[in-house]
C-alpha cells in the first residue's frame, strides 16, 4: 500500500522567513502533486511534478521532485500572511500500473505565517 | 476556465436518511472521482470510474455507497443509510485521463446529525 508522508505537520513562520515542507512517498512515481486548501474550501493545484528533478516555482512557492529518493520539498521563501493555509502533495502511481488515477495524499501541513 | 461543480455546497441529513451528491466533471474529462475529508484529516480516496463504471474503489467505499453517471454530464454519489461518521466534506475531481493532473469541486460538506 503506498504511504504518503509529509512534515512537519504543523508549521508556524515569521513573515519573511523561508521554510521547507517535505513529502515522502512509498513506491515508485514519478508524479507528484502539491495542493493548497484554505480553510472550508477545496483543493487548489499548485504545482504537477512528472519527473525526476522536476523543479517548479510560483512566486515564493518552489516544488521539487526527487524520485530516487522518493521525496518531494515545498520550499517558502519570505514567507508572507497570504500563504497560511493547509498544504498537501499527494501521489499517482507510475503509469502501467493498475491504479486508475487514484491520488493518495500525505497528512497536510497547516502553514501559519505571523507577523 | 472549466471547473468540477458541485452541489448543494452543504447538507444536513439525519441519521438513517439517503443523501445524493452531484457533480459536473469537466466536459472533456474520462475519469471520475470522489474523495473524502474528515474533518481536520487528509483527503481519502473514496472510487474511480471510467467508461460508465467503477475502475477502482477503497475500502471505505462499501455497499453504503454507489456512484452513477445518469447523463451525459452528471456524476453522482449516493450514501445509503447515513451514519454520523459519514459527516465530512465529500469532494469530486475529474482527469482527462488517468495519469494527468485532477481537477477538484469546491467540495460538498455532509453533515449526519
Amino acid at each position: 500500500e503506498l504511504k504518503v508522508e509529509q512534515n512537519p505537520l504543523f508549521l508556524s513562520m515569521q513573515e519573511g522567513k523561508n521554510y521547507t515542507i517535505y513529502c515522502n512517498y512509498s513506491t515508485t512515481s514519478d508524479r507528484l502533486y502539491w495542493y493548497r486548501q484554505d480553510p472550508g474550501k477545496s483543493l487548489e493545484s499548485l504545482f504537477v511534478l512528472l519527473s525526476n528533478g522536476a523543479v517548479k516555482q510560483e512566486g515564493r512557492l518552489m516544488a521539487s521532485l526527487d524520485t530516487k529518493a522518493r521525496l518531494s520539498t515545498l520550499h517558502i521563501t519570505a514567507a508572507v500572511h497570504d500563504l497560511s493555509a493547509t498544504y498537501f502533495c499527494a501521489v499517482l502511481p507510475n503509469a502501467g500500473g493498475t491504479s486508475y488515477g487514484k491520488l493518495t495524499f500525505g497528512q497536510g501541513t497547516i502553514l501559519t505565517v505571523h507577523p | 476556465e472549466p471547473e468540477v461543480t458541485q452541489t448543494p455546497s452543504h447538507q444536513v441529513t439525519q441519521m438513517g436518511q439517503e443523501v445524493i451528491l452531484r457533480c459536473v466533471p469537466i466536459s472533456n474529462h474520462l475519469y471520475f472521482y470522489w474523495y473524502r475529508q474528515i474533518l481536520g484529516q487528509k483527503v481519502e480516496f473514496l472510487v474511480s470510474f471510467y467508461n460508465n463504471e467503477i475502475s477502482e474503489k477503497s475500502e471505505i467505499f462499501d455497499d453504503q455507497f454507489s456512484v452513477e453517471r445518469p447523463d451525459g454530464s452528471n456524476f453522482t454519489l449516493k450514501i445509503r443509510s447515513t451514519k454520523l461518521e459519514d459527516s465530512a466534506m465529500y469532494f469530486c475531481a475529474s482527469s482527462k485521463d488517468r495519469h494527468t493532473e485532477a481537477f477538484f469541486g469546491q467540495g460538498t460538506r455532509l453533515t449526519v446529525v
